[in-house]
């Protein structure tokens, strides 16, 4: 079975700090993708970014950056001189190959930053 | 582009109706899923459609039905319904053979009574 987990229910940060969103996940298949998506409090789920097992480069896009680290099980975002902007839930998933959109997400990091 | 649209927004329910919620794909999308947002928590996939068929199913029960349209609009149908089935009811398309690119929409947040 798949498990995500996101273990920073809440943070709080300040206008231009940086802030790290933790994600570890569990599986035992070989081939998989793993995903940030941010929720605005509009409710619909923003893709920020996908990255398939195979693929252990680091990605910098902007203010945003992603660290996936397999051997640690680890797809932690990184979010470099937050704005109030960035305020929202960002949500880490899963999801094994041929297993259709069947994403595994975690519980979720509300992110919330101040003036 | 048109994005994935959802109706209805919100609405309210008692124990034991039922309710149909829709969702319309994104242009060019032929797959819709549907995912279960309860308070709190991440989403969780109730099911996928293709081609009219379903393809893929989460730990859901069978009140938990779904239909896709030959326009690849697609509904969720919730039969005998439960206080926990109070959530936000995401659906999402996507391209088949285009791993995970799913585009949400806003969802229809449903409250049991």
């Amino acid at each position: 079975a798949q498990k995500v987990t996101q273990a920073q229910t809440e943070i709080s940060v300040v206008e231009k700090e940086d802030v790290t969103l933790d994600c570890v996940y569990e599986t035992r298949d070989t081939t998989y993708y793993l995903f940030w998506y941010k929720q605005p409090p509009s409710g619909e789920l923003v893709f920020l970014i996908r990255r398939n097992s195979f693929d252990e480069q680091n990605e910098i896009s902007g203010r945003y950056s992603w660290n996936f680290q397999k051997s640690t099980s680890s797809f932690n975002f990184t979010i470099t001189a937050s704005q109030v902007v960035d305020s929202a839930v960002y949500f880490c998933a899963l999801l094994i190959t041929g297993t259709a959109s069947k994403l595994t997400f975690g519980t979720g990091t509300r992110l919330q930053v101040t003036l | 582009e048109t994005g994935v649209t959802q109706s209805p927004t919100h609405l309210i329910k008692t124990r034991g109706q039922q309710v149909t919620l829709r969702c319309s794909s994104q242009s060019g999308h032929n797959t819709v899923s549907w995912y279960q947002q309860a308070l709190g928590q991440g989403p969780q996939f109730i099911f996928q459609y293709y081609r009219e068929e379903e393809n893929g199913r989460g730990n859901f029960p069978p009140r938990f039905s779904g239909l896709q349209f030959p326009n690849y609009s697609s509904e969720l149908n919730v039969n005998a319904l439960l206080l926990g089935d109070s959530a936000l009811y995401l659906c999402a398309s996507s391209s088949a053979g285009v791993t995970g690119e799913l585009f949400f929409g806003e969802g229809s947040r449903l409250t049991v009574l």
